[in-house]
């Protein structure tokens, strides 16, 4: 399959856990999303990069989310510290806007992490 | 700021019958609009997008829908609903006058989609 996948599935941690969740997003895909879903509601885009660069961060929920895409391929996206209020489908996503580049390029998502905190 | 608008949290539908999704939207510039179908625990699936060029988009699985530039609306259409349509259907926007790091996608709250036998 050469879809977005995303691991785990489900994570269930304790309050005050660090957690991490991984992306590998569509070979030669170049953009990678990083969105949260919370129950009722649609993705709220958290980040993104292009290639290794992470070129938006201000979304980030907190200081406590980060993300990072190493090698410009999977990427991961760690949550500190982690609140109940953190409990939610994260979802990933990937784009190739070719070599005209701009934002007409389509993303594709992948399954989603669902994240409890208890 | 963009914004987008699903004004119906359920559609109900009669298999067999036409079926409408309502979305409105609100961008600066260029609007490029999108349709994502979910399924329950699943990631979100595209249906079609317009761009520019024709209002009317044909997607997957039969779907359509309609730009209306004076409405700022993005509408969703199927002839004929099939059960197997029952899902929640995402409406999404980015302001095609951003490039880079601010095209980002903005995403409506959703509309069940509910195709009865």
């Amino acid at each position: 399959d050469t879809g977005v996948s995303q691991n785990p599935r489900h994570k269930i941690t304790k309050r005050g856990q660090n957690v991490t969740f991984r992306c590998d997003p569509i070979s030669e895909h170049n953009r990678l999303y990083w969105y949260r879903q919370t129950l009722g509601q649609g993705p709220e885009f958290l980040t993104y990069f292009q290639n290794e660069a992470q070129l938006e961060k201000s979304r980030l929920l907190s200081d406590r989310f980060s993300a990072e895409r190493p090698k410009g391929s999977f990427s991961t996206l760690e949550i500190q510290r982690t609140e109940q209020g953190d409990s939610a489908m994260y979802l990933c996503a990937s784009s190739n806007p070719g070599l005209a580049g701009g934002s007409t390029d389509t993303q594709y998502f992948g399954p989603g992490t669902r994240l409890t905190v208890l | 700021a963009q914004s987008v608008a699903q004004p119906e949290d359920q559609v109900n539908v009669a298999e067999g019958n036409p079926l409408t999704v309502k979305c409105t939207y609100s961008v600066s510039g260029n609007p490029y609009l999108f349709w994502y179908v979910q399924y329950p625990n699943r990631g979100l699936q595209f249906l079609l997008k317009y761009i520019t060029g024709d209002n009317l988009v044909k997607g997957s699985y039969g779907f359509e829908a309609e730009f209306n530039k004076s409405q700022t609306s993005f509408h969703l259409k199927k002839p004929s609903a099939l059960v197997s349509d029952s899902a929640l259907y995402f409406c999404a926007v980015r302001d095609g006058d951003y490039g880079g790091s601010q095209g980002n996608l903005i995403f409506g709250k959703g509309t069940k989609l509910s195709v009865k036998p």
